[in-house]
C-alpha cells in the first residue's frame, strides 16, 4: 500500500534561510508525487508535482523538490525563506495517474524574523 | 476560473442532527473529490465522482455518510445522526480529468456540540 511520511510536524527557520521539508513515500510502482500548501482556514494549493521525466521539479513561490528513487524521497526546498511562506505543507502520493491522492500528516513551517 | 466553492464555510450543530454540505466545482471539471481533515492531520480521502457516477468510497465513509452529484455538476455530502467524531474540516476538490492536479475549495468546518 502506498503511504507518505513527513519528518517533523513543525519546522522553524529564520527569514532568508534555507527551507527543507522532508517527505518519504512508499509505493510498489513509480509514484506520482505532489506538494501542497495550506494557509489557515483555506483549502490546499498545489505547489509542484512530479509525474515522469526530470527529477528536479520547480514549483510556485520559489519552491522546488527532487525525486530520489533510491532514497524514496521527495524533499521540498526553497533557498531563502520569506515570512509569507509560513503555512502547513503536505506531501502526497498517487499510485497511478488516475487514482486518489494519499496525503502525509503535514509539516507546519514557522518563519522566524 | 472562479475556483471550487464550498458552502457553508462553518457549520455548528448538535450531536444527532443531520447536516448537508455543498460543493460547486470548477466549471467543466469532470472529477470531484471529498476529503476530511482533522486537526493535525492531512486530508483523508472519502469519495470521488466522475461526472455523476460515484466511483470509489473510502472505508471512512460509514453508512451515515452519503454523497451525491446528481447532474454531474455540484455535489452534496450529507452526514446523518452526527457524532462528536465527525467534527472536522470537509474539503472538496475538482479536476478536469483524473490525472490533472486537484483544485481545492476552502472547506466546510463542522463542529459538533
Amino acid at each position: 500500500a502506498q503511504s507518505v511520511t513527513q519528518l517533523g510536524s513543525h519546522v522553524s527557520v529564520s527569514e532568508g534561510a534555507l527551507v527543507l521539508l522532508r517527505c518519504n513515500y512508499s509505493s510498489s510502482v513509480p509514484p506520482y508525487l505532489f506538494w501542497y500548501v495550506q494557509y489557515p482556514n483555506q483549502g490546499l494549493q498545489l505547489l509542484l508535482k512530479y509525474t515522469t521525466g526530470a527529477t528536479l521539479v520547480k514549483g510556485i513561490n520559489g519552491f522546488e523538490a527532487e525525486f530520489k528513487k533510491s532514497e524514496t524521497s521527495f524533499h521540498l526546498t526553497k533557498p531563502s525563506a520569506h515570512m509569507s511562506d509560513a503555512a502547513e505543507y503536505f506531501c502526497a502520493v498517487r499510485l497511478n495517474r488516475d487514482d486518489k491522492i494519499i496525503f502525509g500528516k503535514g509539516t507546519r513551517l514557522h518563519i522566524l524574523p | 476560473d472562479t475556483g471550487v466553492s464550498q458552502n457553508p464555510r462553518h457549520k455548528i450543530t448538535k450531536r444527532g442532527q443531520n447536516v448537508t454540505f455543498r460543493c460547486d466545482p470548477i466549471s467543466e471539471h469532470n472529477r470531484l473529490y471529498w476529503y476530511r481533515q482533522t486537526l493535525g492531520q492531512g486530508p483523508e480521502f472519502l469519495t470521488y465522482f466522475q461526472n455523476e457516477a460515484q466511483l470509489e468510497k473510502s472505508r471512512l465513509l460509514s453508512d451515515r455518510f452519503s454523497a451525491e452529484r446528481p447532474k454531474g455538476s455540484f455535489s452534496t455530502l450529507e452526514i446523518q445522526r452526527t457524532e462528536q467524531g465527525d467534527s472536522a474540516m470537509y474539503l472538496c476538490a475538482s479536476s478536469l480529468v483524473g490525472w490533472e492536479p486537484q483544485h481545492f475549495g476552502d472547506g466546510t468546518r463542522l463542529s459538533i456540540l
